[in-house]
């Protein structure tokens, strides 16, 4: 079974400094994972996505993602937070052995960045 | 644009009655989605289809039944709907098997049962 853990329901951080958003998970195969960004009273979006290769990966609106296969982790980053980066994140995973395409998601960490 | 399209955006229903959620997509993806969103609970699976013509339970399908009318459209039903079901809906759809792309999601149906 897949699953994935965002410890934190809130992460607070000033404007201007970095952010960081944490995410584990749990998979018996490889991991496909991703991070979806959601505003208020709207849909999720894709902001970026780890399937093989770096282990940093990049994304829309200036974040970046650090796979670390040991710490099952892929944390999502900024170095410069914007007030307008406040939002619903959500982090979400599929084992790439596993026989459906479903992506499991974590239950969300609400970032807010204060001016 | 091309994306997801959820009708309605909002939804007030009595316990009991029964109505149906429409989600279309214009992207030619071949798996489609339905997630409920509930605070602190993040996004649960209720029913998918990986392929027209094929649908799956997910995680919380009880109270729920789906059609996948064709490759473009997959609804979701409410038969007797029940206070417990007051959540917002969200459908998506994705390149099977070519999984790069992740998922592309609806702006979600917000309903209320009371």
């Amino acid at each position: 079974a897949q699953s994935v853990a965002q410890p934190e329901d809130q992460v607070n951080v000033a404007e201007g400094n970095p952010l960081t958003v944490k995410c584990t998970y749990s998979v018996s195969g490889n991991p496909y994972l991703f991070w979806y960004v959601q505003y208020p009273n709207r849909g999720l979006q894709f902001l970026l996505k780890y399937i093989t290769g770096d282990n940093l990966v990049k994304g829309s609106y200036g974040f970046e993602a650090e796979f670390n296969k040991s710490q099952t982790s892929f944390h999502l980053k900024k170095p410069s937070a914007l007030v307008s980066d406040s939002a619903l994140y959500f982090c979400a995973v599929r084992d790439s052995g596993a026989g459906s395409y479903q992506l499991t998601f974590g239950k969300g960490t609400k970032l807010s960045v204060i001016p | 644009n091309a994306g997801v399209t959820q009708t309605p955006k909002f939804q007030v229903l009595k316990t009991g009655q029964s109505m149906t959620l429409q989600c279309a997509q214009d992207m030619n993806h071949n798996s489609m989605y339905w997630y409920r969103q509930d605070p602190g609970m993040g996004l649960r699976l209720i029913y998918y289809s990986a392929s027209e013509g094929t649908t799956d339970k997910g995680e919380v399908p009880n109270g729920y039944n789906v059609s996948r009318l064709n490759k473009r459209e997959f609804s979701l039903r409410l038969e007797s709907a029940a206070p417990s079901q007051t959540s917002v809906y969200f459908c998506a759809s994705s390149v099977t098997g070519g999984f790069n792309y992740g998922y592309t999601f609806g702006s979600g149906t917000r309903l209320t049962v009371v």
